[in-house]
């Protein structure tokens, strides 16, 4: 069974430029998060999809991030235009919903410059 | 206080040592607990769920308390390969469910 895809793994742009990730979930998973970690930290959540709603995005920096799924199987997350800050590893997971654990992507590594 | 707060390490052990990590949550609507496993520049993985009951798989035990809203994680005759950070996770009931993460502890094992 396929686990969550990812792309692209790495990506290095300017600041101000805009980028965008995508993110492909388990088959079946109705559950997608999208998290930002940065290093020494643990993954901190920007927004938790059921479905195609977006049930959680408290922590998302709307100014310049936003994030779809549509048709509720793969999500894209957008930052425009992005700060030097921005530089982590953006990491996609589903799950089955509920109390269930979460299965990761391998990520984006995004370097700001 | 923060919502999953962990114990930050680093853990540095010779081989064949015992080690413990300790985790505490906030929330006492928490519905489900996880420890999961990230190497250097990888995603993280599930290690193990956590029941109440406690769990054990081969080397690794889980324990939780409810009561005392706490989780730890036992490794018995640590091996050079359990070098990786360990990330304790706690399933939160605010409004519907979320996975919050601790900062994780690095464990480093010696030969």
């Amino acid at each position: 069974e396929a686990g969550v895809v990812q792309s692209p793994r790495y990506k290095i742009i300017e600041k101000k430029q805009p980028v965008a990730f995508w993110c492909n979930p388990i088959s079946g998973h109705n559950t997608l998060y999208w998290y930002l970690q940065n290093l020494g930290q643990g993954p901190e959540l920007l927004i938790r999809y059921e479905n195609e709603e977006a049930v959680d995005d408290s922590q998302l920096p709307k100014d310049r991030f936003s994030a779809e799924r549509l048709k509720g199987v793969d999500s894209t997350l957008k930052i425009q235009p992005a700060e030097l800050g921005d530089s982590a590893v953006y990491l996609c997971a589903s799950s089955l919903g509920g109390v269930t654990e979460a299965f990761f992507g391998q990520g984006t590594r995004l370097t700001v410059v | 206080r923060k919502e999953v707060e962990q114990d930050p390490g680093p853990f540095n052990v010779p081989e064949g040592a015992t080690v413990a990590f300790n985790c505490t949550y906030s929330n006492s609507a928490s519905q489900s607990f996880f420890w999961y496993r990230q190497d250097c520049r990888k995603e993280p993985k599930l290690l193990m769920s956590v029941y109440s009951s406690g769990n054990e798989d081969g080397r690794f035990t889980a324990q939780l308390n409810r009561a005392s809203q706490y989780i730890s994680l036992l490794i018995r005759d640590s091996k050079l390969s359990d070098s990786a950070t360990y990330l304790c996770v706690v399933n939160q009931r605010a409004g519907s469910y979320q996975l919050t993460f601790g900062k994780g502890t690095k464990l480093s094992v010696i030969p």
